[in-house]
């Protein structure tokens, strides 16, 4: 099983560019998960999926944008980068139920200039 | 405000000794706690987790205590070994908010040989 996988690794965007972060897994779990990781900030929540064709926002959704239209992959999308959206992304997949920790893709180094 | 706060940025410990880690959280609807670790370039990897029904859960060399009243928990990582050199993240979740997670800002453990 490869877990979750996230592409790209790294990314540098101009400010104004769109991208995708891609993400799946092949776990068949029903929780997907965004994050992003800044200094001092721990993991913020940016959008979250209880299954296919379901997402919620988190803390932290502006210019972010999500779609879940299969059960192995949850792309995030930013709409106009902005350098306060560089910062490390993390995508995560689990069971459904609080008892199961989530697994963490390695994550998107993002850097907007 | 954060709603789970690691106030220990960083920690130095000497191989054999007990490491404490701290956690504190202001939403007294959190009822499930979960201990998170994380390498470098790497995604975090999850290590244990506490429901609120108890105050203390152990795996091999880490246990988690939660005290409900402080809103408090502590990892305890017995003997600390140079591989346990990493950040820890602390996290939350509430049973109406389903699987979500709330962070803390991490604490960087350095184990020395």
């Amino acid at each position: 099983n490869a877990g979750v996988t996230q592409t790209p690794k790294f990314q540098v965007l101009k400010t104004g560019q769109s991208m995708t972060l891609q993400c799946a897994q092949d776990m068949n779990h029903e929780y997907m998960s965004w994050y992003r990781q800044d200094p001092g900030m721990g993991l913020r929540l940016i959008h979250y999926s209880v299954g296919a064709g379901i997402t919620d926002q988190g803390e932290v959704p502006n210019g972010y944008n999500v779609s879940r239209s299969t059960t192995e992959d949850f792309p995030l999308r930013l709409l106009s980068a902005a350098p306060s959206q560089t910062s490390v992304y993390f995508c995560a997949s689990s069971l459904e139920g609080r008892t199961y920790g989530y697994t963490f893709g390695s994550g998107t180094r993002l850097t907007v200039v | 405000d954060q709603q789970v706060k690691q106030n220990s940025p960083s920690l130095s410990v000497q191989e054999g000794r007990i490491s404490i880690l701290n956690c504190d959280y202001t939403n007294s609807m959190f009822d499930y706690f979960l201990w998170y670790k994380k390498y470098p370039a790497e995604g975090p990897t999850f290590l244990i987790s506490i429901s609120s029904i108890k105050d203390k859960n152990e795996d091999g060399r880490f246990t988690v205590f939660l005290n409900k009243s402080a809103k408090h928990l502590s990892l305890h990582i017995v003997p600390s070994q140079p591989g346990d050199s990493a950040v820890y993240f602390c996290a939350a979740s509430e049973r109406a908010a389903g699987n979500k997670l709330t962070f803390g800002g991490g604490t960087r453990v350095l184990v020395k040989p």
